[in-house]
């Protein structure tokens, strides 16, 4: 089945700065890329998707990049405030017609 | 506020008990998944109906088991718990099983078994 390594775990960044966030899938088939923001003790909330016939996809200070040849995708997220931080999911939905999460990665903003 | 609504908020009980979570999805939506988050870990994908439906297994242990009903709303049924089984479990839903469909996810329930 589907596989999908989220790195890095915890990320750290000063206000204003660029967080990035890089995930690889294992099925070939995967054509749905989907981002979400968790904050603590609430319910995971889509930011941002992207499919498998688009390369890059932008919203504001969120932008998501697919690399199909290589299999793996990335967040980025520009001028960061304190808001943003949160813990956030890549998945990918593949063959199998599942959405499969990655690990997440705890992204802290410092003022 | 998703539009998926989740009872009960919070749950308490012992190892060994049975529990129902319930969940409703957006209106309109006829799939519903269902997730299990552990401290500090991702989603773990359980199981999918679709309009009444079984669609997709995932993780899913055979003490768990769920339904949907033909109002499309869904009951995750789990028995025997254990220490482990404390979690958020989330439900999501989607328009239909199409490709490149969101998932809309619930507020969740929390599961806490003493």
């Amino acid at each position: 089945g589907e596989n999908v390594e989220q790195h890095p775990s915890t990320l750290s960044v000063q206000e204003g700065d660029s967080a990035v966030i890089k995930c690889t899938y294992s099925d070939s088939a995967s054509n749905y890329f989907p981002w979400y923001k968790q904050e603590l003790g609430k319910r995971p909330q889509l930011i941002i998707d992207i499919r498998s016939n688009v390369g890059e996809k932008k919203d504001q200070r969120i932008a998501v990049t697919l690399n199909k040849t290589a299999k793996h995708f990335s967040l980025h997220i520009t001028e960061t405030q304190p808001e943003d931080s949160a813990v956030y999911f890549c998945a990918a939905r593949g063959s199998a017609r599942q959405l499969t999460f990655g690990s997440g990665t705890q992204l802290t903003v410092l003022p | 506020d998703s539009g998926v609504t989740q009872t009960p908020k919070h749950l308490i009980t012992a190892t060994g008990q049975r529990v129902t979570l319930r969940c409703s999805p957006r209106s309109g939506d006829l799939s519903v998944y269902w997730y299990q988050q552990s401290l500090d870990q991702g989603l773990q994908f359980l199981i999918q109906y679709y309009n009444g439906e079984e669609r997709a297994k995932g993780n899913i242990l055979e003490r768990f088991s769920a339904q949907q009903f033909p109002d499309l709303h869904s009951e995750l049924n789990l028995s025997s718990l254990e220490l482990g089984d404390s979690a958020l479990y989330f439900c999501a839903s989607s328009v239909a099983n199409r490709l490149g469909e969101t998932q809309y996810f619930g507020p969740g329930t929390r599961l806490l078994v003493l």
